[in-house]
């Protein structure tokens, strides 16, 4: 168990719907990163949130939004809803942000599209 | 071309063999290597890291990276069954806030 908390581990939704994926990193941990996994495109970062703010962006589209809450969970928004965004979601946190820093990642939520 | 190539496998052998997992890169500009285990239906877990090129060794595992070919490898002495998985390679530009950029995965089986 790395600590790392996801909801729900899974959701099933239709195409243009909207869906709040929700990420409570390790206790301590500063640093939160969101990654979508897929058969053919594999392991993609998406954003790094650090402390509240947003901190790097990956190929995140723009129907997908993410924040950072005080208390440091957070929150991946996908909205319109198409049957590619069908993937495993995985939030990720770290103790500072830095590269070196080890990625403790969580179980993921696996949200199909129909 | 893809930033990162990794065989997707799957690679299977008998329990005591070593195995060699391997990547190669295009961007010459990537500095910090990782290895990721994953297991079926859970979330990568970090096995090791170098910086720049060289050898570490951890255990059974041995990381060793290239640079003049940008090809990075992972090997795994006496393997068990218990190492069956999807090993990710994955690499950054630095050591700030730079991103991860990850191989697809190569799935490895280990016959007891």
């Amino acid at each position: 168990d790395s600590g790392v908390t996801q909801t729900p581990k899974h959701l099933i939704t239709a195409t243009g719907q909207r869906v709040t994926l929700r990420c409570s990193p390790r206790s301590g941990d500063l640093s939160v990163y969101w990654y979508q996994q897929s058969l053919d495109q594999g392991l993609q970062f998406l954003i790094q949130y650090y402390n509240g703010e947003e901190r790097a962006k990956g190929n995140i589209l723009e129907r997908f939004s993410a924040q950072q809450f005080p208390d440091l969970h957070s929150e991946l928004n996908l909205s319109s809803l198409e049957l590619g965004d069908s993937a495993l979601y995985f939030c990720a946190s770290s103790v500072a942000g830095a590269n070196t820093d080890t990625q403790y990642f969580g179980p993921g939520t696996r949200l199909t599209v129909l | 071309q893809k930033e990162v190539e990794q065989d997707p496998g799957p690679l299977s052998v008998p329990e005591g063999a070593i195995v060699s997992l391997n990547c190669t890169y295009s961007n010459s500009a990537f500095q910090y290597f990782m290895w990721y285990r994953q297991y079926s239906r859970k979330g990568p877990e970090l096995l090791m890291y170098t910086y720049s090129s060289g050898n570490k060794e951890d255990g059974r595992f041995t990381a060793q990276v290239d640079k003049s070919s940008k090809y990075i490898s992972l090997f795994i002495r006496d393997s068990q069954p218990s190492d069956s998985a999807t090993y990710l390679c994955a690499m950054s530009f630095n050591s700030g806030y730079s991103t991860l950029t990850f191989g697809k995965g190569t799935m490895l089986l280990v016959s007891p």
